[in-house]
């Protein structure tokens, strides 16, 4: 079975700040990860996925996560963050061989104070 | 572009009412999900469909919890007699067959129960 830590309830950081927000995953298979995006009352939006090659993922909004098998994690930065980027953040795993059903994290409150 | 839709966007029922929420996967997707989500955690996988067929429920609380898709399409979520631990976000989900966990959600359904 695999299961998601994020290992920061709330992060708070000034406006063009570079941000990590991290992520441990437990998995006796190889894995699928990703993160999602949610904003205040509505559904999560895709941010990045790894599925294989380069350990170095790029998605949207200038957001990229870094693989790193050996230990076992995927954390997630940005550079410069922006006020729009507040929301909640979602680290998650899949098992390839169980049909793309996601298992969550409790998820990352960044704050993104001006 | 293609979304995901769910109704109601808010309900309020009291305990032991009786409550039901609709989702309308994206055009084409084979796969879909109902994922719940209590405030402050991670969503978590309460069923998923292939299909008009029950793939993993493993996590739902059939006592109370009933879930359908009859034509392979739209899907409904039953909740009877709701208790005050259903208070959540539920969310709605669908992906393509061959899915790599690339979910697309809803905007979700907040039930509150009094």
């Amino acid at each position: 079975a695999q299961s998601v830590t994020q290992l920061d309830s709330q992060v708070p950081v000034f406006e063009e700040a570079p941000v990590e927000l991290r992520c441990n995953y437990s998995s006796s298979v190889s894995v699928y990860l990703f993160w999602y995006v949610q904003y205040p009352n509505q559904g999560l939006q895709l941010l990045l996925k790894y599925l294989s090659g380069s350990t170095l993922v790029k998605g949207i909004n200038g957001f990229e996560a870094e693989f790193n098998k050996s230990q076992t994690s995927f954390h997630l930065r940005k550079p410069s963050v922006h006020i729009s980027d507040t929301a909640e953040y979602f680290c998650a795993v899949s098992d390839p061989y169980q049909g793309g059903k996601l298992i969550f994290g409790q998820g990352t409150e960044l704050s993104v104070k001006p | 572009e293609a979304e995901v839709a769910q109704s109601p966007r808010y309900k309020i029922t009291e305990k032991s009412q009786a409550v039901a929420f609709w989702c309308d996967p994206i055009s084409g997707h084979a796969t879909l999900y109902w994922y719940r989500q209590i405030l402050g955690q991670g969503p978590e996988l309460l069923v998923q469909f292939q299909d008009e067929s029950v793939v993993d429920d493993s996590q739902l609380p059939k006592d109370r919890f009933s879930a359908e898709r009859l034509k392979g399409v739209d899907s409904t979520l039953k909740i009877q007699p709701a208790e005050l631990g259903d208070s959540a976000m539920y969310l709605c989900a669908s992906s393509l067959p061959d899915s790599t966990g690339e979910l697309f959600f809803g905007e979700g359904s907040r039930l509150t129960v009094l």
